[in-house]
């Protein structure tokens, strides 16, 4: 069975920083590009960026590029979404998801949700 | 970028009844359309993949249909599981881009 298991909620302060987890299991972990979604709370969904666990070729997404880091250790199947220094604006929900093995950037597994607050 | 905008933005419903969801996009996308279902608590579902594929698992009251910029997601008949918010996503264009969702709640 496909998962993608995310590590739990985090409370963190302006201008800390945070890396969150997701571990993939039940499939071949380097051959599906896995991206990062966030949603704030009450609000839509924002496709942030993703990674190929293959070779760890990343894209981002313009208004995320340069403040967040995507990478992955393919030793245990796990795709990280870090921050160097938080902003109260990143407080919201972020899910990874696994693309469709015949399609991109159309999502079919989706992990759990980490909430991020960040807040002083 | 893409702008998709969802309609109507509440859809308030019984069970058993038809439910449409419009999704329109702000230049085409072809048909790299998707839409998924989010729960309270709960990650999306993709529910239809490139405007009219159902994925895996998904029941036949869910159908998809349109092309180019005017997209239709149909529940045939609702079932109480199926009060969510729903949401499209276009894939054709960089990068991808979600619409603003529907709510469809029980009348």
């Amino acid at each position: 069975e496909v998962q993608l298991a995310q590590s739990g909620a985090e409370v963190k302060k302006p201008g800390e920083s945070l890396r969150i987890s997701c571990k993939g299991s039940g499939y071949s972990f380097t051959n599906y590009w896995i991206s990062w979604v966030r949603q704030v709370p009450g609000k839509g969904l924002e496709w942030m960026g993703r990674i190929d666990p293959s070779d760890s070729y990343t894209n981002y997404r313009a208004s995320f590029q340069g403040h967040v880091t995507i990478s992955v250790d393919t030793a245990i199947s796990t795709a990280y979404l870090q921050w160097s220094s938080l902003k109260a604006s990143d407080t919201a929900m972020y899910y990874c998801a696994r693309r469709l093995p015949f399609g991109d950037n159309v999502w079919d597994y989706w992990g759990q949700g980490t909430l991020v607050t960040v807040s002083s | 970028e893409i702008v998709l905008t969802q309609s109507p933005a509440t859809l308030s419903l019984s069970p058993g009844e038809r439910a449409t969801l419009s999704c329109r996009a702000s230049q085409s996308v072809k048909d790299y359309l998707a839409w998924y279902q989010q729960k309270p608590g709960q990650p999306p579902r993709l529910l239809i993949y490139d405007a009219s594929n159902r994925a895996t698992g998904i029941p036949a009251r869910f159908s998809g249909s349109g092309s180019g910029t005017d997209f239709t997601l149909t529940i045939s008949s609702l079932e109480p599981e199926d009060f969510a918010v729903y949401y499209c996503q276009q894939r054709s264009n960089w990068p991808p881009i979600f619409g603003g969702g529907t709510k469809v709640e029980i009348k």
